[in-house]
């Protein structure tokens, strides 16, 4: 069965700490990985996808096809990183549709 | 100028009514979805239309039905309302092509007392 699984609810860290959120697939094929976020009283909104490769408010995340992971990391965490953050794969055959995990609360304390 | 919008932000109504939500987007995208996030937070996809053409219909009571009256909008309407249909419902779009980067509106509460 196709599953994505974020296995922690709430990642409570201190500020200027390294900052992980987990993500693990089990998809057929190479699903195509994005990260959402939701910061508090805002909509949800795309952070990074992994086949831009890019760095996002200095978040990258790297997609381990021999882990199937796809983990969200922050060398120094803000304040401001607090917020919900979802990881979602993408089937590249069949139905196109997001399915996004249960989601991480990140909590960036002072 | 807002770019995926949803009315009403707040719905709070009793079990066995029946209610709509709206969504427009203004984004000229061609796709558009209703997804459903739980009091757990899990965010659940429930339909998809492309072009006022119905392309997902996940395993949702038929209480609930999409209605899309041209491609810029997509209306949910809900029959006879049950506890367990409280939660946050989004609506999203995403243009056509490659990226599958979605907009998501605001999101409208709903409440069944």
């Amino acid at each position: 069965a196709q599953r994505v699984t974020q296995p922690e609810k709430l990642l409570s860290v201190f500020k200027g700490a390294p900052v992980e959120l987990k993500c693990n697939y089990s998809y057929s094929g190479s699903p195509e990985l994005f990260w959402y976020v939701q910061y508090s009283r805002q909509r949800l909104q795309l952070l990074l996808r992994h086949i831009s490769r890019e760095s996002i408010k200095g978040f990258t995340a790297d997609l381990n096809k021999g882990e199937t992971s796809f983990h969200l990391k922050k060398p120094f965490a803000q304040e401001e990183d607090s917020a919900m953050y979802y990881c979602a794969p993408l089937k590249r055959t069949g139905r196109r549709a997001l399915t996004f995990g249960s989601g991480t609360r990140l909590q960036v304390q002072p | 100028d807002t770019a995926v919008s949803q009315t009403p932000k707040y719905l709070v109504t009793q079990m066995g009514n029946d209610k709509s939500i709206k969504c427009e987007q203004n984004l000229g995208h061609d796709t558009m979805y209703w997804y459903k996030q739980d009091s757990k937070k899990f965010l659940k996809i429930m339909f998809s239309y492309n072009n006022k053409e119905l392309i997902i219909n996940e395993t949702v009571p038929n209480r609930f039905s999409p209605k899309s009256p041209d491609k810029a909008h997509l209306n949910l309407h809900i029959n006879s309302l049950e506890l367990g249909d409280s939660a946050v419902y989004f609506c999203a779009s995403r243009p056509t092509g490659a990226s599958y980067e979605q907009y998501f509106g605001p999101g409208t509460r709903l409440t069944v007392t």
